[in-house]
């Protein structure tokens, strides 16, 4: 159990253009999803918090306008990298919530923006 | 504020010997502590983690660690390295599940 998947697993895009990122979780309900980036080699940098039914509550730094999360339902969260460039390329990884104490990651999304 | 630190951020080991990675912890209030491995182009795994019960914490693929209070440390420890051991480890701290702080990572290499 606690399986969580995004989709796609890799995207190529131009610059300037928006990719979306999907987050499932997809044998429990989420209320609260994560985002993360990972640049190569480093560790896992908390972008927002995504809650079901509101606003996603962004880390400082972090551009809202930029990074658009929706948490539409229990089970789906996305993420909208709007007018991408070739900075914004990382490995993009969702996590849930399952139980009160431990998140549950995506496989991750590597973004390359050409 | 949480935080933790790894040290070491390259482990090398040979096959059947002991793996050991370490990380220190610092915590305001009682702490959960998480270790997770990465696969090279994957996301993360829970291989375990403490949340206030028993000190030792067995996890998947023979880990464990060990949360010792008083040198705020939360080993992982597997006797024997298995050439299927090597990835990217890294310990995480929250104070009640909802914020993760990660620490930067430990590659760990297994010779064989």
């Amino acid at each position: 159990g606690a399986v969580v998947s995004q989709h796609p697993s890799w995207v190529i895009c131009k610059s300037g253009t928006s990719v979306k990122i999907e987050c499932r979780s997809l044998d429990f309900q989420a209320t609260t999803m994560f985002w993360y980036r990972q640049f190569p080699k480093q560790s896992l940098m908390l972008m927002a918090t995504s809650n079901e039914g509101s606003k996603a509550t962004y880390e400082q730094g972090v551009e809202k306008d930029k990074f658009l999360i929706n948490h539409a339902s229990l089970t789906l969260s996305t993420l909208t990298v709007t007018s991408a460039h070739p900075e914004d390329s990382s490995f993009y990884i969702c996590s849930a919530h399952r139980d009160t104490d431990t998140q549950y990651f995506g496989p991750g999304t590597r973004l390359t923006v050409l | 504020a949480q935080s933790v630190t790894q040290l070491g951020s390259h482990v090398s080991v040979s096959e059947g010997a002991l793996v050991l990675l370490r990380c220190n912890y610092s915590s305001s209030v009682p702490p959960y502590l998480f270790w997770y491995v990465q696969y090279p182009n994957q996301g993360l795994q829970l291989l375990l983690k403490y949340t206030s019960a028993a000190t030792l914490v067995k996890g998947i693929n023979g880990f464990e660690a060990e949360f010792k209070k008083s040198e705020t440390s939360f080993h992982l420890t597997k006797p024997s390295a298995h050439m299927s051991d090597a990835a990217e480890y890294f310990c995480a701290v929250s104070d009640s599940g909802n914020q993760f702080y990660f620490g930067t990572g430990t590659s760990l290499t297994v010779i064989p």
